[in-house]
């Protein structure tokens, strides 16, 4: 079955540790997106990947680091620099020029 | 500066009543916009799309329609069932280089009471 998957769901994170979150999809998808959801705020782009080595600044970009090594993988950093880094975060890919975007289940970070 | 707007961020209907909810957008470059619903702790689902040279497009129980004049899109849900509870996002899509980019609004929870 093809899909993209999130690990962890649940994620703790003392203050000051920086953290990674995963991401893969085997549909074959060029382009890569990462979100956050806070309550009452939607969904803030984050980061985005069109193609393999490149990556793009989304809105709220500042406090968080990405990589795309491989076409299926997109990990998303979560810095000591992010100042409020509890949220449910969401992974998202699709097809070049396709309409719309594939989810993960997402993973939920927790700063304890 | 949130180009897509979702001002209802709660709505309750009565199982079997048609269940109404409205996104308004303010970049007239958006040509193509969507619905997803999502449940707690889960990523969104796909649920409708329509492009900007259609004013309606039906699937089953779902119809969005769009009034461009009015930057205005709305989804129709009828009959509204009680797992239709969920909340539910616009989105709105412009090409950005060789993919495009969904800019999405806040939600709607819609809680179907039956």
């Amino acid at each position: 079955d093809g899909g993209i998957t999130q690990s962890p769901k649940y994620l703790f994170r003392k203050e000051g540790q920086n953290v990674t979150l995963s991401c893969e999809q085997n549909l074959n998808h060029d382009a890569m997106y990462w979100y956050r959801q806070d309550p009452g705020q939607g969904l803030r782009l984050i980061y985005y990947s069109q193609i393999v080595n490149d990556f793009q600044k989304g809105d709220i970009a500042e406090g968080y680091s990405v990589s795309r090594e491989k076409k299926e993988s997109f990990p998303l950093t979560v810095t000591s620099a992010q100042k409020n880094p509890t949220a449910f975060y969401l992974c998202a890919s699709s097809m070049d020029g396709s309409y719309g975007y594939t989810f993960g289940s997402g993973t939920r970070l927790t700063v304890v | 500066d949130q180009q897509v707007k979702q001002n209802s961020p709660s709505l309750s209907v009565q199982e079997g009543r048609i269940s109404i909810l409205n996104c308004d957008y303010t970049n007239s470059m958006f040509d193509y916009f969507l619905w997803y619903k999502k449940y707690p702790a889960e990523g969104p689902t796909f649920l409708i799309s329509i492009s900007s040279i259609k004013d309606k497009n039906e699937d089953g129980r779902f119809t969005v329609f769009l009034n461009k004049s009015a930057k205005h899109l709305s989804l129709h849900i009828v009959p509204s069932q009680p797992g239709d509870s969920a909340v539910y996002f616009c989105a709105a899509s412009v090409a950005s280089g060789s993919a495009r980019q969904l800019t999405f609004g806040s939600g709607t929870q819609l809680t179907v009471l039956p």
